[in-house]
C-alpha cells in the first residue's frame, strides 16, 4: 500500500500570509496525486487533480507541483475561507490519502 | 448540477446490518462507477469500495476491512447506488460518503469529485 505522509500535521497562519503544504509518497506515484479540502461538516472538495492542475471553479490562489515523490499545495495568499483541513490523495496503485494537515488562523 | 445525495445512516447495534443509498442525478448514471468513502469521527478518510459500470460488468472491489461483510450495488434505472453493511462493528461508526468516478477493468482512472454530504452511521450497543 502506498503511503502518503503530510506535513506539517497543523499549520497556523494570518490571512493574507502564503501557506505551504507538503505531501510525501511512499513510493512513486507519478502525477496521480491530488488534494482536497475539507471544513467542518462538509464533504471534501477536488481542489487539485494531477498534481497540478486546478478543479474547475478552484481560485487561482492554489497551486499544486511535483518534485519527484514530494508534492506540494501552494495558497498564495489566504482567505478567510481557507481555513480548513487538507487531504492528498493518490490513485496510482490503490486508493490512499494522507492523514490531513490542518490550517487554522493564527 | 451533478449531485450526491446519501441516505440511511443512523444508531445501529452491533452485529446488526444497515443499507445507505447513493441518489444521483445532473449526469448518465450508468456511464459511471460509484465510490463509498467513509470517515470515523475526528479522523482522516478511508476507501470502503466501487462498482464498476454496467459496461464493465458492474463488478465491485473492497477494502480489506470491510471485504465479506460490505455490498455495493447498483440500480441504473433509478439512478441509486447501495452500500450493504453487514455484521457491523463498533470501528465501522463514520461519516458515509458516495462519489462518482470513471472505473475501468484496471482500475480507476479518473478522479473522485464530487462527493456527496454524507451519512452518519453510528454503531453502538
Amino acid at each position: 500500500e502506498i503511503v502518503l505522509t503530510q506535513s506539517p500535521a497543523t499549520l497556523s497562519l494570518s490571512p493574507g500570509e502564503r501557506a505551504t503544504l507538503s505531501c510525501r509518497a511512499s513510493q512513486s506515484v507519478s502525477n496521480y496525486l491530488a488534494w482536497y479540502q475539507q471544513k467542518p461538516g462538509q464533504a471534501p472538495r477536488l481542489l487539485i487533480y494531477d498534481a497540478s492542475s486546478r478543479a474547475t471553479g478552484i481560485p487561482a490562489r492554489f497551486s499544486g507541483s511535483r518534485s519527484g515523490t514530494d508534492f506540494t499545495l501552494t495558497i498564495s495568499s489566504l482567505e478567510p475561507e481557507d481555513f480548513a483541513v487538507y487531504y492528498c490523495h493518490q490513485r496510482s496503485n490503490g486508493i490512499t490519502f494522507g492523514q490531513g494537515t490542518r490550517l487554522e488562523i493564527k | 448540477e451533478v449531485q450526491l445525495v446519501e441516505s440511511g445512516g443512523g444508531l445501529v447495534q452491533p452485529g446488526r446490518s444497515l443499507r445507505l443509498s447513493c441518489t444521483a442525478s445532473g449526469f448518465i448514471f450508468g456511464d459511471y462507477g460509484l465510490t463509498w468513502f467513509r470517515q470515523p469521527p475526528g479522523k482522516g478518510l478511508e476507501w470502503v469500495g466501487f462498482i464498476r459500470s454496467k459496461v464493465y460488468g458492474g463488478t465491485t472491489n473492497y477494502a480489506a476491512s470491510v471485504k465479506g461483510r460490505f455490498t455495493i450495488s447498483r440500480d441504473d434505472s433509478i439512478n441509486i447506488a447501495y452500500l450493504q453493511m453487514d455484521s457491523l462493528k463498533t470501528e465501522d461508526t463514520a461519516v458515509y460518503y458516495c462519489t462518482r468516478v470513471r472505473i475501468t477493468l484496471f482500475g480507476v482512472v479518473s478522479w473522485f469529485d464530487p462527493w456527496g454530504q454524507g451519512t452518519l452511521v453510528t454503531v453502538s450497543s
